[in-house]
């Protein structure tokens, strides 16, 4: 089956540590995605990539790190400078040839508590 | 940057009624997207809105595209209650062949009950 692995699901932190949230796609997708979701808010953009060994800051890079080595994956490290990294997290992917390349497909998040 | 309003936040309607969720956008874009999710889930796609006057339906949910507005709205038919979720509409910046990035509304919060 295609799709978008993220990993784990639960994820409990203390205060000063790092952590890293893991996210797999076999989609063979060049984009990949990590977005941040609050309670009863819209997904804020942390970080995006659209190619191997290059990414880019979005609206909430500060705090928070990734690595692009190989197509498939694109872990997010939170760092203990993220003062409030409780939140929902959102890896997504998009391909780029045709019609469905426009379509970015989510994976079913990891939640990160701080103790 | 790109803003996205959706509009209401919060939408409780009885089952059987019709409504329509409003998504307004800041600047031009010729892709719009819509998502649904459910509690404690991740998002799913339902539509993907690409030209000016675009127009999808599945079901009871029909989304439409306004570039010249800047409107998509998404219209709900004879509502049930498997349609309580949260929706949200996405802009992409990208145009023609680029890739972009997705701004989101912040969801529409619906419930439909008896």
């Amino acid at each position: 089956d295609g799709g978008i692995t993220q990993s784990p699901k639960y994820l409990f932190r203390k205060e000063g540590q790092n952590v890293t949230l893991s996210c797999e796609q076999n989609l063979n997708h060049d984009a990949m995605y990590w977005y941040r979701q609050d309670p009863g808010q819209g997904l804020r953009l942390i970080y995006y990539s659209q190619i191997v060994n290059d990414f880019q800051k979005g609206d909430i890079a500060e705090g928070y790190s990734v690595s692009r080595e190989k197509k498939e994956s694109f872990p997010l490290t939170v760092t203990s400078a993220q003062k409030n990294p409780t939140a929902f997290y959102l890896c997504a992917s998009k391909g780029t040839p045709g019609l469905a390349g426009l379509v970015q497909f989510f994976g079913p998040g990891t939640r990160l508590t701080v103790l | 940057e790109l803003k996205v309003e959706q509009n209401p936040l919060f939408l409780s309607m009885q089952e059987g009624k019709n409504y329509t969720i409003y998504c307004n956008y800041s600047t031009t874009s010729d892709r719009l997207y819509w998502y649904r999710q459910d509690p404690g889930k991740s998002l799913e796609s339902l539509f993907v809105l690409l030209s000016n006057g675009a127009v999808k339906q599945e079901g009871r949910l029909m989304a439409s595209l306004d570039t010249k507005a800047r409107l998509s709205t998404l219209h709900i038919t004879a509502a049930v209650h498997d349609l309580s979720a949260t929706y949200f509409c996405a802009v992409d910046s990208g145009r023609g062949s680029t890739l972009g990035r997705l701004y989101f509304g912040r969801g529409t919060q619906l419930t439909v009950w008896p």
